[in-house]
């Protein structure tokens, strides 16, 4: 079954730290990959997808993630984050075709940064 | 920009009523979606549809039924609500034609089944 997955639930670090949230998918053939956020008592919204082309995606807020198609991963990256990188950050994963237009969420990693 | 807005914010609901949340989208979008979130779950699709009429079901459909008689609004049932219903509703939508097929989403409905 076409399936996402997070390995990280709950991540704390201080201001200028690195991160990478890691993801990994199931899906076989073309597939469509995502990562929001979601910042506290707002609504999701999209950092970053990647369809085709440059496998290094570069998306909002210094954001970025790298689709590497012989590890099924596409990691979130940011090399310094800030007080408010702090939400929780969904991967998503679908295929476009005709008859297939779902999508699969991960379970969501909830990032808290340390002033 | 687009917009999904759903009809209620908090929604407080008893066990055994039927209970209506309604999604409705600005940008003429194809698809529409309905998840519930749940801590350390995180979006599980309930229902989605392609068209005005057609409905799919996602991986949760159990206790819950759909509606799409137009293509701006997508409704979700709850037909006899029950306290493991209790959850955060998110409705989204997205459109065949954009390259990527992200999807938009509402600012959800969190439901309390008492």
């Amino acid at each position: 079954a076409q399936s996402v997955s997070q390995h990280n639930h709950h991540v704390i670090l201080s201001e200028a730290a690195s991160l990478e949230l890691g993801c990994n998918y199931s899906y076989g053939g073309t597939v469509n990959l995502f990562w929001y956020v979601q910042y506290p008592g707002q609504h999701l919204q999209l950092l970053l997808k990647y369809f085709s082309g440059d496998p290094l995606v570069k998306g909002i807020k210094g954001f970025e993630a790298e689709f590497i198609k012989s590890k099924f991963s596409f990691n979130l990256r940011k090399p310094s984050v800030q007080w408010s990188d702090t939400a929780e950050y969904f991967c998503a994963g679908g295929q476009l075709e005709e008859d297939n237009n779902d999508m699969r969420f991960g379970a969501g990693t909830r990032l808290t940064v340390k002033p | 920009d687009v917009k999904v807005t759903q009809s209620s914010r908090y929604l407080v609901k008893r066990t055994g009523e039927k209970v209506f949340l309604e999604c409705v989208q600005d940008m003429d979008h194809e698809n529409m979606f309905w998840y519930r979130q749940d801590p350390g779950l995180g979006l599980r699709l309930i229902y989605f549809s392609y068209d005005v009429k057609m409905k799919e079901k996602g991986d949760i459909p159990e206790g819950y039924s759909v509606s799409r008689e137009k293509k701006e609004r997508f409704s979700l049932i709850l037909e006899s609500a029950s306290t493991n219903q209790t959850s955060m509703y998110l409705c989204a939508s997205s459109s065949l034609v954009l390259a990527g097929n992200e999807q938009f989403f509402g600012p959800g409905t969190r439901l309390t089944v008492l």
